[in-house]
């Protein structure tokens, strides 16, 4: 089975400040991962994955992640956050076959002050 | 293009009515999720649908639980006899087949039961 930890259920920042934003997963088979954010009463939308290749992946909003299999990882990441960033974001993992349903860690709380 | 429906937005019952709630995936995608979130428990995978069948239904919480999908496109999650811990946001997701990981999350049903 897998399961994925995110041990900081909300962070706050300054803007313009760096975060990281921290996954860790556990399972006995080769996994993809992804973020996800949720901006308020919305669904969630992906912001990027890893599935095989380099370990570091870029996505949208200039969100990067870097997986790290020895450490069972993928912490994301952002060099300077904005006021817009503020939101939930959510860690994914899915095996490489089967139904390759999501299995999320508990979601982290970005708040970003001015 | 258009994404993933859900409707309704928000449905307020009381305890012991039946509810439904509908998703409308993207055209195209044979694959279908539902989740549920919740504030005890988070994000948790209910049932997978590839076309018309569920393969994969482990995520049902009771019997209470229960969902169809016709013509490989809407598809309808049914709750019975409803109960104040069934309070939650469903969450629909697709993708374009089983295999291809990525999902599209729908903005989800917010479900109060009073």
């Amino acid at each position: 089975a897998q399961s994925v930890t995110q041990l900081d259920s909300q962070v706050p920042v300054f803007e313009e400040a760096p975060v990281e934003l921290r996954c860790n997963y556990s399972s006995s088979v080769s996994v993809y991962l992804f973020w996800y954010v949720q901006y308020p009463n919305q669904g969630l939308q992906l912001l990027l994955k890893y599935l095989s290749g380099s370990t570091l992946v870029k996505g949208i909003n200039g969100f990067e992640a870097e997986f790290n299999k020895s450490q069972t990882s993928f912490h994301l990441r952002k060099p300077s956050v904005h006021i817009s960033d503020t939101a939930e974001y959510f860690c994914a993992v899915s095996r490489l076959s089967g139904t390759y349903k999501y299995i999320f860690g508990t979601g982290t709380r970005l708040k970003v002050l001015a | 293009g258009a994404g993933v429906s859900q409707s309704p937005s928000n449905k307020v019952t009381e305890k012991g009515k039946d509810v439904e709630l509908r998703c409308d995936p993207i055209s195209g995608h044979t694959a279908l999720y539902w989740y549920r979130q919740s504030l005890g428990q988070g994000l948790e995978f209910l049932i997978y649908f590839q076309g018309n069948s569920a393969p994969d239904k482990s995520g049902l919480p009771s019997d209470r639980f229960s969902a169809e999908r016709t013509g490989g496109s809407v598809s309808t999650l049914t709750i019975q006899r409803t109960q104040q811990e069934d309070s939650a946001v469903y969450l629909c997701a697709s993708s374009y087949r089983g295999d291809s990981y990525e999902q599209y999350f729908g903005p989800g049903t917010r479900l109060t039961v009073t």
